[in-house]
């Protein structure tokens, strides 16, 4: 059974600080990982992906992979109250093939002004 | 570019009864997806199509019957309507394949069954 385990929160961060969220994965196989921003009431948006070990970085975002102890994770810097929503870890398994991917629950983020 | 497009937004059904939900997208995506998500549980894969003209189940898909209509569209059918199939429903769609495929979701259908 594939899992993707994410801290479901709240997790509240002033205004201005760095926010960080935390996703765990059991397949070892994974080969691409995702984030995504779910207002109440909205679909999923797109915030990051990340292939390989390391880290990446777009804007206030970034995104840290270590594929040997099965982890992944999302900073935000400068947090905005805007930045208030659940974010939530994907995972795509291995192999090419267009197969869906594998949500964890995610973590609801509240930014305190 | 409306993107991925997703009719109805709203439905309140009886137990029972049939429906069918419609996804489309016009970013010429090979790929298209049908999640559900229910609180707490995150988004659960229900089918995808991988490209026109095959279809295969995903995590939770009994209940469900899927068609990829052509390129852009893909229902999602509920043949006899069950309270347990209250849910939000989400279609996505990706250019299809490889270790980068991103997806992109629509809006969402709100689906209550009493």
């Amino acid at each position: 059974q594939k899992e993707v385990e994410q801290n479901s929160g709240p997790l509240s961060v002033p205004e201005g600080a760095i926010a960080s969220l935390n996703c765990t994965y059991s397949d070892r196989g994974s080969q691409s990982f995702f984030w995504y921003r779910q207002y109440s009431g909205k679909s999923p948006e797109l915030i990051m992906s990340i292939y390989s070990n390391g880290d990446k970085e777009d804007g206030r975002f970034t995104a840290q992979l270590n594929k040997a102890s099965q982890y992944v994770s999302l900073l935000i810097r400068d947090s905005q109250p805007s930045d208030s929503a659940t974010y939530l870890c994907a995972v795509k398994r291995s192999g090419g093939g267009a197969d869906g991917l594998t949500f964890g629950k995610g973590t609801h983020l509240i930014i305190q002004p | 570019n409306a993107g991925v497009t997703q009719t109805p937004k709203f439905q309140v059904l009886k137990t029972g009864q049939s429906m069918t939900l419609q996804c489309a997208q016009d970013m010429n995506h090979n790929s298209m997806y049908w999640y559900r998500q229910d609180p707490g549980m995150g988004l659960r894969l229900i089918y995808y199509s991988a490209s026109e003209g095959t279809t295969d189940k995903g995590e939770v898909p009994n209940g469900y019957n899927v068609s990829r209509l052509n390129k852009r569209e893909f229902s999602l059918r509920l043949e006899s309507a069950a309270p347990s199939q209250t849910s939000v429903y989400f279609c996505a769609s990706s250019p299809g394949g490889g270790a980068t495929d991103t997806q992109y979701f629509g809006p969402g259908t709100r689906l209550t069954v009493l």
